[in-house]
Protein backbone atom coordinates (compact mmCIF):
# COMPACT_ATOMS: atom_id res chain seq x y z
CA UNK A 1 0.00 0.00 0.00
CA UNK A 2 1.22 3.67 -0.97
CA UNK A 3 1.07 6.59 1.28
CA UNK A 4 1.89 9.63 1.49
CA UNK A 5 2.33 11.93 4.26
CA UNK A 6 2.78 15.85 4.38
CA UNK A 7 4.19 17.68 7.73
CA UNK A 8 5.08 21.17 8.69
CA UNK A 9 4.96 24.37 10.63
CA UNK A 10 1.16 25.43 10.42
CA UNK A 11 1.70 29.15 10.74
CA UNK A 12 4.78 30.90 9.52
CA UNK A 13 5.35 34.89 9.64
CA UNK A 14 5.33 37.22 6.23
CA UNK A 15 9.26 36.52 4.74
CA UNK A 16 10.05 33.24 6.89
CA UNK A 17 11.03 30.44 4.76
CA UNK A 18 8.49 27.32 4.75
CA UNK A 19 10.24 23.88 4.91
CA UNK A 20 7.76 21.12 4.11
CA UNK A 21 8.49 17.17 4.80
CA UNK A 22 6.73 14.36 2.26
CA UNK A 23 7.18 11.24 4.33
CA UNK A 24 5.85 8.21 1.78
CA UNK A 25 6.02 4.61 1.89
CA UNK A 26 4.83 1.30 -0.40
CA UNK A 27 7.75 3.12 -3.19
CA UNK A 28 11.21 4.27 -3.59
CA UNK A 29 12.32 7.20 -5.24
CA UNK A 30 14.86 5.67 -6.45
CA UNK A 31 12.95 3.71 -8.31
CA UNK A 32 12.98 4.77 -12.52
CA UNK A 33 10.33 5.95 -13.31
CA UNK A 34 9.00 7.52 -9.66
CA UNK A 35 8.60 10.79 -8.83
CA UNK A 36 7.22 12.99 -5.89
CA UNK A 37 5.87 16.46 -6.59
CA UNK A 38 4.42 19.01 -4.45
CA UNK A 39 0.63 20.73 -4.79
CA UNK A 40 -0.93 23.44 -2.66
CA UNK A 41 -4.33 24.55 -2.95
CA UNK A 42 -5.70 28.31 -1.25
CA UNK A 43 -8.89 27.89 0.13
CA UNK A 44 -11.93 27.57 -2.17
CA UNK A 45 -9.45 27.72 -5.13
CA UNK A 46 -7.95 24.28 -7.65
CA UNK A 47 -5.25 23.04 -6.91
CA UNK A 48 -1.77 24.01 -8.63
CA UNK A 49 1.14 22.00 -9.13
CA UNK A 50 4.38 23.52 -7.73
CA UNK A 51 7.64 21.03 -8.31
CA UNK A 52 8.46 17.85 -9.01
CA UNK A 53 11.49 15.79 -8.10
CA UNK A 54 12.43 12.46 -10.23
CA UNK A 55 14.52 8.94 -9.65
CA UNK A 56 17.26 10.73 -11.53
CA UNK A 57 17.18 13.60 -9.49
CA UNK A 58 15.91 16.10 -12.38
CA UNK A 59 13.76 18.56 -10.94
CA UNK A 60 10.99 20.38 -12.49
CA UNK A 61 9.81 23.78 -10.74
CA UNK A 62 6.87 26.18 -10.60
CA UNK A 63 7.83 28.71 -13.35
CA UNK A 64 6.40 31.50 -11.58
CA UNK A 65 7.97 30.42 -7.80
CA UNK A 66 10.95 29.27 -9.71
CA UNK A 67 13.28 31.30 -7.53
CA UNK A 68 11.72 30.44 -4.31
CA UNK A 69 11.50 27.04 -4.30
CA UNK A 70 14.07 24.11 -3.66
CA UNK A 71 13.02 20.31 -3.67
CA UNK A 72 15.22 17.38 -2.58
CA UNK A 73 14.92 14.17 -2.21
CA UNK A 74 16.18 11.51 0.88
CA UNK A 75 16.09 8.00 -0.54
CA UNK A 76 17.28 6.56 2.57
CA UNK A 77 15.16 8.32 4.87
CA UNK A 78 11.70 8.02 1.90
CA UNK A 79 11.58 11.77 2.41
CA UNK A 80 10.81 14.62 -0.26
CA UNK A 81 11.46 17.88 1.46
CA UNK A 82 9.71 21.43 -0.36
CA UNK A 83 11.53 24.47 0.80
CA UNK A 84 9.93 27.75 -0.36
CA UNK A 85 11.43 31.03 1.15
CA UNK A 86 9.66 34.96 1.43
CA UNK A 87 6.53 33.68 2.06
CA UNK A 88 3.48 35.72 2.22
CA UNK A 89 -0.20 35.89 2.93
CA UNK A 90 -0.74 34.54 -0.24
CA UNK A 91 0.87 31.47 -0.14
CA UNK A 92 -1.51 30.64 2.84
CA UNK A 93 -2.85 27.45 1.36
CA UNK A 94 -3.13 23.52 1.71
CA UNK A 95 -0.09 21.89 0.40
CA UNK A 96 0.01 18.44 -0.91
CA UNK A 97 2.61 15.82 -2.16
CA UNK A 98 1.72 13.26 -4.17
CA UNK A 99 3.82 9.92 -6.01
CA UNK A 100 4.17 10.85 -9.89
CA UNK A 101 4.55 7.68 -12.50
CA UNK A 102 6.73 9.20 -15.11
CA UNK A 103 5.35 7.03 -17.91
CA UNK A 104 1.49 7.67 -17.42
CA UNK A 105 2.29 10.96 -16.25
CA UNK A 106 -0.69 10.62 -13.27
CA UNK A 107 -0.53 12.30 -9.82
CA UNK A 108 -1.30 9.06 -7.25
CA UNK A 109 -2.05 8.51 -4.52
CA UNK A 110 -1.86 11.71 -2.46
CA UNK A 111 -1.26 12.90 0.87
CA UNK A 112 -3.86 14.25 3.37
CA UNK A 113 -2.39 17.82 2.80
CA UNK A 114 -1.18 20.24 5.65
CA UNK A 115 -2.81 23.70 6.38
CA UNK A 116 0.01 26.45 6.45
CA UNK A 117 -1.38 29.78 7.16
CA UNK A 118 1.12 32.91 6.20
CA UNK A 119 0.05 35.72 8.87
CA UNK A 120 1.81 38.01 11.51
CA UNK B 1 1.54 27.91 -19.76
CA UNK B 2 -1.21 25.44 -20.88
CA UNK B 3 -4.36 27.09 -19.83
CA UNK B 4 -7.34 24.57 -18.94
CA UNK B 5 -10.94 25.84 -18.45
CA UNK B 6 -14.04 23.66 -17.38
CA UNK B 7 -17.52 24.25 -18.29
CA UNK B 8 -19.98 24.13 -16.09
CA UNK B 9 -18.47 26.24 -13.31
CA UNK B 10 -21.48 24.48 -10.97
CA UNK B 11 -24.21 21.74 -11.78
CA UNK B 12 -27.62 20.82 -9.53
CA UNK B 13 -28.20 17.12 -10.30
CA UNK B 14 -30.46 14.51 -8.83
CA UNK B 15 -29.25 11.00 -7.60
CA UNK B 16 -29.23 8.91 -10.39
CA UNK B 17 -29.13 12.01 -13.15
CA UNK B 18 -26.30 11.51 -15.69
CA UNK B 19 -24.11 14.47 -16.19
CA UNK B 20 -21.04 15.63 -18.12
CA UNK B 21 -18.59 17.86 -17.39
CA UNK B 22 -16.28 19.49 -20.09
CA UNK B 23 -12.29 20.63 -20.08
CA UNK B 24 -10.57 22.29 -22.77
CA UNK B 25 -6.71 23.42 -23.13
CA UNK B 26 -5.10 25.88 -24.86
CA UNK B 27 -2.96 24.00 -26.87
CA UNK B 28 -2.68 20.00 -27.42
CA UNK B 29 -2.44 17.77 -24.79
CA UNK B 30 -2.72 14.25 -26.70
CA UNK B 31 -4.37 12.47 -23.97
CA UNK B 32 -2.86 13.45 -20.71
CA UNK B 33 -5.44 14.34 -19.14
CA UNK B 34 -6.43 13.50 -15.41
CA UNK B 35 -9.80 13.97 -13.69
CA UNK B 36 -10.18 13.99 -9.86
CA UNK B 37 -12.87 14.11 -7.29
CA UNK B 38 -12.58 16.20 -4.72
CA UNK B 39 -14.88 16.69 -1.49
CA UNK B 40 -14.47 19.47 1.27
CA UNK B 41 -11.53 18.81 3.77
CA UNK B 42 -10.15 15.98 1.59
CA UNK B 43 -7.29 15.61 -1.00
CA UNK B 44 -8.35 15.39 -4.52
CA UNK B 45 -9.00 11.89 -5.70
CA UNK B 46 -7.76 10.69 -8.99
CA UNK B 47 -11.02 9.46 -10.86
CA UNK B 48 -9.59 8.79 -14.28
CA UNK B 49 -5.90 8.99 -16.36
CA UNK B 50 -5.03 9.71 -19.75
CA UNK B 51 -8.23 11.03 -20.51
CA UNK B 52 -10.05 7.45 -20.22
CA UNK B 53 -8.03 5.02 -17.86
CA UNK B 54 -10.76 4.43 -15.20
CA UNK B 55 -8.22 4.38 -11.70
CA UNK B 56 -8.33 1.13 -9.93
CA UNK B 57 -11.42 1.07 -7.42
CA UNK B 58 -13.38 4.14 -9.03
CA UNK B 59 -16.64 3.37 -10.22
CA UNK B 60 -17.52 2.35 -13.89
CA UNK B 61 -20.33 4.50 -13.78
CA UNK B 62 -17.32 7.06 -14.29
CA UNK B 63 -15.89 7.37 -17.53
CA UNK B 64 -13.88 9.95 -19.35
CA UNK B 65 -13.63 10.91 -22.83
CA UNK B 66 -11.12 13.20 -25.73
CA UNK B 67 -8.05 14.13 -27.06
CA UNK B 68 -6.13 16.99 -28.28
CA UNK B 69 -7.95 20.00 -26.49
CA UNK B 70 -11.40 18.70 -25.59
CA UNK B 71 -12.33 16.06 -23.23
CA UNK B 72 -14.99 15.50 -21.30
CA UNK B 73 -16.23 13.51 -17.76
CA UNK B 74 -19.49 11.80 -17.62
CA UNK B 75 -20.94 10.10 -14.55
CA UNK B 76 -23.83 7.95 -15.19
CA UNK B 77 -26.51 7.24 -12.34
CA UNK B 78 -25.45 9.99 -10.17
CA UNK B 79 -24.91 8.36 -6.00
CA UNK B 80 -25.20 10.15 -3.07
CA UNK B 81 -21.78 10.50 -2.86
CA UNK B 82 -20.65 11.58 -5.65
CA UNK B 83 -21.66 15.43 -5.22
CA UNK B 84 -18.09 17.05 -4.87
CA UNK B 85 -16.15 19.41 -7.08
CA UNK B 86 -14.18 18.22 -9.85
CA UNK B 87 -11.32 19.20 -11.69
CA UNK B 88 -9.43 18.76 -15.27
CA UNK B 89 -5.68 18.68 -14.94
CA UNK B 90 -3.47 18.27 -18.16
CA UNK B 91 -0.18 16.25 -17.34
CA UNK B 92 1.17 16.93 -20.57
CA UNK B 93 4.00 19.06 -19.79
CA UNK B 94 5.25 20.99 -16.51
CA UNK B 95 3.82 23.36 -15.01
CA UNK B 96 0.94 20.51 -15.18
CA UNK B 97 -2.35 23.28 -14.82
CA UNK B 98 -5.60 22.22 -13.40
CA UNK B 99 -8.96 23.69 -14.50
CA UNK B 100 -11.05 26.18 -12.04
CA UNK B 101 -13.39 23.05 -11.46
CA UNK B 102 -16.83 22.24 -11.79
CA UNK B 103 -19.07 21.86 -8.33
CA UNK B 104 -21.76 19.38 -8.72
CA UNK B 105 -24.58 19.84 -6.28
CA UNK B 106 -27.54 17.59 -5.02
CA UNK B 107 -31.24 18.89 -6.94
Amino acid sequence: QITLKESGPTLVKPTQTLSLTCTFSGFSVSTTGVGVAWFRQPPRKAPEWLAVVYWDDDKRYRPSLRNRLIIIKDTSKNQVVLTMTNMDPVDTATYYCALHEYSSSLFDPWGQGTLVTVSS
Amino acid sequence: DIQMTQSPPSLSASVGDRVTITCRASQSINKFLNWFQQKPGKAPRLLIHSASTLQSGVPSRFSGTGSGTDFTLTITGLQPEDFATFYCQQSFTAPYTFGPGTDLEIK
